[in-house]
């Protein structure tokens, strides 16, 4: 079985443009979860989608927003990227909250 | 709102030593608990969860871990360490009514030969 897979691995950005990162989730999960892992900050909650709906957004200002798609791949977008915002983005996904499974994240470095 | 604390920010261990690393939560209703690994340059891997039943929760890799109700804690312990554990480890917790998974900041465990 496949795990959760985000692409890309590495994303270098420069202040000012738009990231799209993007993650598959298991076969049948669907549930995916969004976090940021900052350094020294542990991971913080960013948004959760399930059956294409945004279910709870964690407290991040609104340029970073995302979408779900109807085989329940997912897209993070965040828009007017900031020096602050390079961190590693991990995805996670799970069928009713019984199991999250994560993947191995997209390392996002903005200049 | 949830929160979940991880006492330990950094814990430096001998080989063979023992470990226990602290977790608490806030929150009054029922939860599911989580703890997860992250070896260096490596994702985030599941130790162990509890959902229900016996407290006393066996992980992979000789971790196990303890609910206490009464003190809304989760600590997860070790016998004996091996310099294969040096990782971080976060504990997390989701309220049964809702599917985020919230995380402490991570406890970063360096295990000396």
């Amino acid at each position: 079985e496949a795990g959760v897979t985000q692409s890309p691995t590495h994303l270098i950005k420069t202040r000012g443009q738009q990231a799209t990162l993007r993650c598959s989730p298991i076969s049948g999960h669907t549930s995916v979860y969004w976090y940021q892992q900052a350094l020294g900050l542990g991971l913080q909650f960013l948004l959760w989608y399930d059956e294409g709906e945004e279910r709870n957004r964690g407290n991040f200002p609104p340029r970073f927003s995302g979408r779900q798609f109807p085989n329940y791949s997912s897209e993070l977008n965040v828009n007017a990227l900031e020096l602050e915002d390079s961190a590693l983005y991990l995805c996670a996904s799970s069928l009713r909250a019984r199991g999250y499974t994560f993947g191995s994240g997209t390392r996002l470095t903005v200049v | 709102a949830q929160s979940v604390s991880q006492h330990n920010h950094h814990v430096i261990l001998s080989e063979a030593a023992s470990l226990e690393l602290g977790c608490n939560y806030s929150y009054g209703g029922t939860v599911n608990l989580f703890w997860y690994v992250q070896y260096p340059g490596q994702h985030l891997q599941l130790l162990l969860k509890y959902f229900s039943g016996d407290p006393l929760v066996k992980g992979i890799k000789g971790f196990e871990a303890e609910f206490i109700k009464s003190k809304f804690s989760f600590n997860l312990r070790k016998p004996s360490v091996q310099w294969s554990d040096t990782a971080e480890y976060f504990c997390a917790v989701n309220a049964v009514n809702t599917d985020k998974l919230i995380f402490g900041t991570g406890t970063r465990l360096q295990v000396f030969p």
